[in-house]
């Protein structure tokens, strides 16, 4: 099956620092997301991007599909952006399934 | 703000209680999910409701039982766990149309110790 693979597994940041997450994907898909999970758990849909380039504030992403690959761009970091960053995504041809695949995530710790 | 709501937020249980984890959703959606987290891993599918028809079991135990009483709603029953069962239950919901719709939404979690 489909493989995810997310780099760095951990960043270490100072506040104001600028950092970029990638995620590697072994096959075509549906769609692509990147979630922040927060330090009490939560899961925040950041961006839903099975292609193109999408901003919202200081976070932007970009996903080339051709090269099986997707961006997270994390400008001016903040204490706040700490926690575990996941990309999920849907297999193409996954048929009806509704299973995402997951990476392992990039624990991001940014220090004030 | 999340737009799925899951209660409660933490769960103490023993091996022998019986429990339930709610979750709710107002987005429309029309497929609901359940997810086991453990710590340092990401998130493990356990169930898929489509159409409140029960579409994905990834061979979960027994004594981990599902529920989706309307397209709103999703529950899951909890009988007889085991401490290895502690850990952050997600509910997430997603749309459900043909070859798509699978933007994901997820709950606060519960996170629940077996004792």
């Amino acid at each position: 099956g489909i493989q995810v693979e997310q780099s760095p597994p951990d960043l270490i940041l100072q506040e104001g620092a600028n950092s970029t997450l990638r995620c590697n994907f072994s096959d075509s898909v549906n769609n692509l997301q990147w979630f922040h999970q927060n330090p009490w758990g939560q899961l925040i849909n950041l961006f839903y991007i099975p292609s193109g380039t999408k901003q919202n504030g200081r976070l932007s992403a970009t996903t080339v599909a051709t090269e099986r690959y997707s961006l997270l761009y994390i400008s001016s970091s903040q204490t706040t952006d700490s926690g575990v960053y996941f990309c999920a995504v849907d297999p193409y041809n996954a048929g009806n399934n509704r299973k995402l695949i997951w990476g392992l995530g990039t624990s991001l710790a940014v220090n004030p | 703000d999340t737009e799925v709501t899951q209660t409660p937020k933490h769960l103490v249980m023993g091996m022998t209680n019986k429990k339930s984890l709610k979750c709710e959703q107002h987005m429309g959606h029309r497929a609901m999910y359940w997810y086991k987290q453990k710590a340092k891993k990401p998130p493990e599918l356990m169930f898929v409701y489509s159409y409140e028809k029960l579409s994905i079991n990834e061979s979960v135990p027994s004594r981990f039982s599902p529920e989706c009483p309307n397209s709103s709603l999703l529950n899951l029953h909890l009988h007889a766990l085991q401490p290895e069962d502690s850990a952050l239950y997600l509910c997430a919901s997603s749309q459900d149309f043909p070859g798509g719709g699978t933007e994901a939404f997820f709950g606060q979690g519960t996170r629940l110790t077996v004792v």
